[in-house]
């Protein structure tokens, strides 16, 4: 089983900071890596997802990977109260699964005003 | 609103009874993954989809538990003879795109609570 470590938290920024989410994963072979947020109570809403190593932007949210040290991260710009969440990492299974998703465990984001 | 829906949101019942939940992917979505959370995990994989052939299911996936699709659109779980351990949202997520770009959308899940 591919393994997606993540740090539980909670991670706790002022509003208007970054904040910085860590992942790694133990299999060298994947490929793609997927970032979901979920406000308590509800179900993960996909935020976006990274292929290459280097970054990839959109709005106020970064990904960064870095295939070679096995881990990827999430970067939230101009931190709101409405992004405290928890940010789940997830990591592609197999193509007998068809590609379902292996995901951590979360970090639980809490941005303060 | 991702486009897809579960029903019903909260299941509240008895061990050893039976339950069923239904999922309606969005609908030009081939590809159908149930998934279990319990509090403070992530969510796991239980089964896979592609139209209506489901092709792979996880070792979670007890002989208690079965799924289907039966003409590729809407898919049900059922749990037989249910147990406290059981108790978790069940969500169920669709994708249209095929490898590791697979971007799966989630549908708001079903909340088991076995008493």
């Amino acid at each position: 089983q591919k393994e997606v470590e993540q740090n539980s938290g909670p991670l706790s920024v002022p509003e208007g900071a970054i904040a910085s989410l860590n992942c790694t994963y133990s299999d060298r072979g994947s490929q793609s890596f997927f970032w979901y947020r979920q406000y308590s109570g509800k179900s993960p809403e996909l935020i976006m997802f990274i292929y290459s190593n280097g970054d990839k932007e959109d709005g106020r949210f970064t990904a960064q990977l870095n295939k070679a040290s096995q881990y990827v991260s999430l970067l939230i710009r101009d931190s709101q109260p409405s992004d405290s969440a928890t940010y789940l990492c997830a990591v592609p299974i197999n193509s007998n699964s068809g590609y379902a998703l292996n995901f951590g465990k979360g970090t639980s984001l809490l941005v303060t005003p | 609103d991702t486009g897809v829906s579960q029903n019903p949101r909260h299941k509240i019942t008895k061990r050893g009874q039976n339950v069923t939940f239904r999922c309606d992917p969005i609908s030009e979505h081939n590809r159908l993954y149930w998934y279990r959370q319990t509090l403070g995990q992530g969510p796991e994989f239980l089964t896979y989809f592609q139209n209506e052939a489901q092709l792979e299911k996880s070792r979670l996936l007890s002989d208690r538990f079965s799924a289907e699709r039966p003409k590729g659109s809407f898919s049900t779980l059922e749990i037989q003879r249910t147990e406290q351990g059981d108790s978790a949202m069940y969500l169920c997520a669709s994708s249209t795109r095929q490898g590791v770009l697979n971007e799966q959308y989630f549908g708001p899940g079903t909340r088991l609570t076995v008493t």
